[in-house]
């Protein structure tokens, strides 16, 4: 199940079961998402990006999703595995010339149960 | 490819020292980097951007005499923080915008955990 703390939602599966993390991003006129795995006391670590002329892209086991008309992403992991408990965060860049910050949502914990 | 080399992972200071964070990039040359803070349970917050031989960019609320970011060269950035003081304890983390394909953007360094007594 889900569950919003003080400060990061959780998201609680099963081992072997499909996850879907999501997030609502700020800019409409943000061009590209990315999302990130951060483990306990790590930087984060690039698992999949998209650019805002697409609205599917596919990795290995991962999906995100984007719909520009209601500004979501969402990152799916297929078989979630043991290993894939982290936080996960989606980061937007705007668009513009010269415009290379990234803004990260708040961000999702992921609780793999064996 | 692509990799962020920072250090140290850890620090602990006294009050009122100084700590300076090294972000050098291993295998190519950072032009842009950008330094975060992340509070625990907390999203990373853009604290600065550093363009190699210019000065930095701060956001809002950061102190630029506090945070000194240095980017002297392509492949080195550093973060000062000066005076500390137990609020500035927190992870820092740099991160470099990779030009190069099909890396994916940006690459982030391993974090400096700083606790100031």
């Amino acid at each position: 199940g889900e569950s919003v703390g003080l400060h990061l939602p959780t998201l609680s599966v099963q081992e072997g079961d499909n996850s879907i993390i999501n997030c609502a991003y700020s800019n409409s006129a943000s061009d590209y998402f990315i999302w990130y795995k951060q483990e306990s006391g790590k930087g984060p670590q690039f698992i999949i990006d998209i650019r805002s002329n697409m609205d599917k892209r596919q990795g290995q086991r991962v999906t995100v999703l984007l719909n520009k008309t209601v500004k979501h992403l969402s990152l799916q992991i297929a078989a979630t595995q043991p290993g894939d408990s982290a936080v996960y965060f989606c980061a937007e860049k705007f668009s513009g010339a010269g415009s290379y910050q990234l803004t990260f949502g708040k961000g999702t914990k992921l609780s793999v149960i064996p | 490819g692509a990799v962020v080399s920072q250090h140290p992972s850890w620090v602990i200071c006294k009050s009122g020292t100084s700590v300076k964070i090294e972000c050098r990039s291993l295998d190519f040359q950072a032009t842009t980097m950008f330094w975060y803070r992340q509070f625990p349970k907390q999203s990373l917050m853009l604290m600065a951007t550093s363009n190699e031989g210019s000065k930095a960019t701060y956001e809002q609320g950061v102190e630029k005499d506090k945070f000194l970011i240095n980017h002297a060269s392509l492949t080195l950035s550093t973060l000062t923080v000066t005076s500390a003081h137990p609020e500035d304890s927190s992870f820092y983390i740099c991160s470099a915008r990779v030009t190069q394909v099909p890396v994916g953007g940006y690459t982030f360094g391993s974090g400096t955990r700083l606790t100031v007594v």
